[in-house]
């Protein structure tokens, strides 16, 4: 069964610093792999993607990700944080069956201090 | 804006009450999806909605009643419910068989009371 596991609850960084986000993934056969956003009580905004090709992958916002096979890993990334970036992260797997749902992690929240 | 819209926002409603849920997708896409998130869960899948027919059920109490007319609208009926069914409730949408992404609503924030 497709999985994806966000191991830290909160993830803290200075603005101006780089920040990641980290997600490991399982799945069976190949990984398509999603970033969203959340900000509060608000729905969820896609940020990228992985589906085939370059491991790293650039999205909305200055966001991107890299993809890394053998670590099973696809942490979000971004060279400089704003405090406008605070928000919930969720990373998804798409389940291998044809009807595209997404199978998400338990999310992250990002704090960006000034 | 997503394309997708859900309606209401809030909504507070008794333990007695008989409420829906509505959802609808602008973008032509041909499944659909009700998702919960509680406070400090993760986001947990109820139904899928593959061209219009339910293809799954995640064991989501009989209190909750999905009902998909067309390919463009989702409800959820909603009776009979407890306060620990208050949370957001998430609609999505996305093009079955491609590797898209699947766009959300904003969410409607459900309180039983």
């Amino acid at each position: 069964a497709q999985s994806v596991a966000q191991p830290e609850d909160q993830v803290n960084v200075a603005e101006g610093n780089p920040l990641t986000v980290k997600c490991t993934y399982s799945v069976s056969g190949n990984p398509y792999l999603f970033w969203y956003v959340q900000y509060p009580n608000r729905g969820l905004q896609f940020l990228l993607k992985y589906i085939t090709g370059d491991n790293l992958v650039k999205g909305s916002y200055g966001f991107e990700a890299e993809f890394n096979k053998s670590q099973t890993s696809f942490h979000l990334k971004k060279p400089s944080a704003l405090v406008s970036d605070s928000a919930l992260y969720f990373c998804a797997v798409r389940d291998g069956s044809n009807t595209g749902k997404l199978i998400f992690g338990q999310g992250t929240t990002l704090q960006v201090k000034p | 804006e997503t394309g997708v819209t859900q309606t209401p926002r809030h909504l507070v409603m008794g333990m007695t009450n008989k409420k829906s849920l509505k959802c609808e997708q602008h973008l032509g896409h041909n499944a659909m999806y009700w998702y919960k998130q509680s406070a400090k869960k993760p986001l947990e899948l109820m139904f899928v909605y593959s061209l219009e027919e339910r293809v799954e059920n995640n064991s989501v109490p009989s209190r909750f009643s999905p009902e998909c007319p067309n390919s463009s609208h989702l409800f959820l009926h909603l009776h009979t419910l407890q306060p620990e069914d208050s949370a957001l409730y998430l609609c999505a949408s996305s093009q079955e068989s491609t590797v898209t992404e699947a766009f959300f609503g904003q969410g409607t924030r459900l309180t039983v009371v």
